[in-house]
């Protein structure tokens, strides 16, 4: 079974500075995808950031990037520039290729709570 | 806003009673999922449907229940209520099955056991 981990409970940061979320994973697939979630305080799951395993390149989504390493499978989040609206519960997830018939469920690590201080 | 919509918000029972939450997926979406978050067993994923037909099951127990209707919106049914059931759940959607279409999840119901 894939299983994820985020080995940091608790980070803090600076607002304006730069902080890195780990997650590593668990898999005998080759083809995967990998996301980050964001869960503020009003409890909403928020995508932040997918990777798909095939693609070498390293995804971004404005201050946010991801240094994808597929060997090692590991899987962080930079946050650049951090603000005060970044304040959340990180949630590394990985879900298989699917389209084989199978559930394509969301497979989550326990989260990396991110507080900025301003 | 991601336009799953789950009600209710909030849901305040009593243990051994039976509840009902409620999911309507986004327009076009086919899949619907279900997670439980909870403090000590974090996310986890319950249930999934798509297009009306079950696709897999998760950590569910045997005291819940999901359905999806013709219109595609979706039921959770939590019956035989325990404190241990107190938790956030969470309805997905997906337009279809594979991985890289992304889960847009609704705001959650907290759901209360006293």
């Amino acid at each position: 079974a894939q299983t994820v981990t985020q080995s940091q409970p608790e980070m803090s940061v600076q607002e304006a500075e730069t902080v890195t979320l780990s997650c590593t994973y668990d898999t005998s697939e080759s083809d995967y995808y990998l996301f980050w979630y964001k869960q503020p305080p009003s409890r909403q799951m928020i995508l932040v950031i997918r990777q798909e395993a095939y693609k070498q390149q390293n995804a971004t989504e404005n201050r946010f990037s991801v240094n994808f390493q597929k060997a090692a499978k590991s899987f962080s989040l930079k946050i650049s520039d951090s603000q005060l609206g970044d304040a959340a519960m990180y949630f590394c997830a990985y879900r298989p290729r699917g389209g084989q018939g199978g559930s394509e469920k969301l497979v989550f690590g326990k989260g990396t709570k991110l507080t900025v201080n301003p | 806003d991601s336009g799953v919509t789950q009600t209710p918000k909030h849901l305040i029972t009593a243990t051994g009673q039976r509840v009902t939450l409620r999911c309507s997926p986004r327009s076009g979406d086919l899949s619907v999922y279900w997670y439980q978050q909870s403090l000590d067993q974090g996310l986890q994923f319950l249930i999934q449907y798509y297009n009306g037909e079950e696709r897999a099951k998760g950590n569910i127990l045997e005291r819940f229940s999901a359905q999806q209707f013709p219109d595609l919106h979706s039921e959770l049914n939590l019956s035989s209520l325990e404190l241990g059931d107190s938790a956030l759940y969470f309805c997905a959607s997906s337009v279809g099955e594979l991985g890289n279409q992304p889960q847009h999840f609704g705001d959650g119901t907290r759901l209360s056991i006293l």
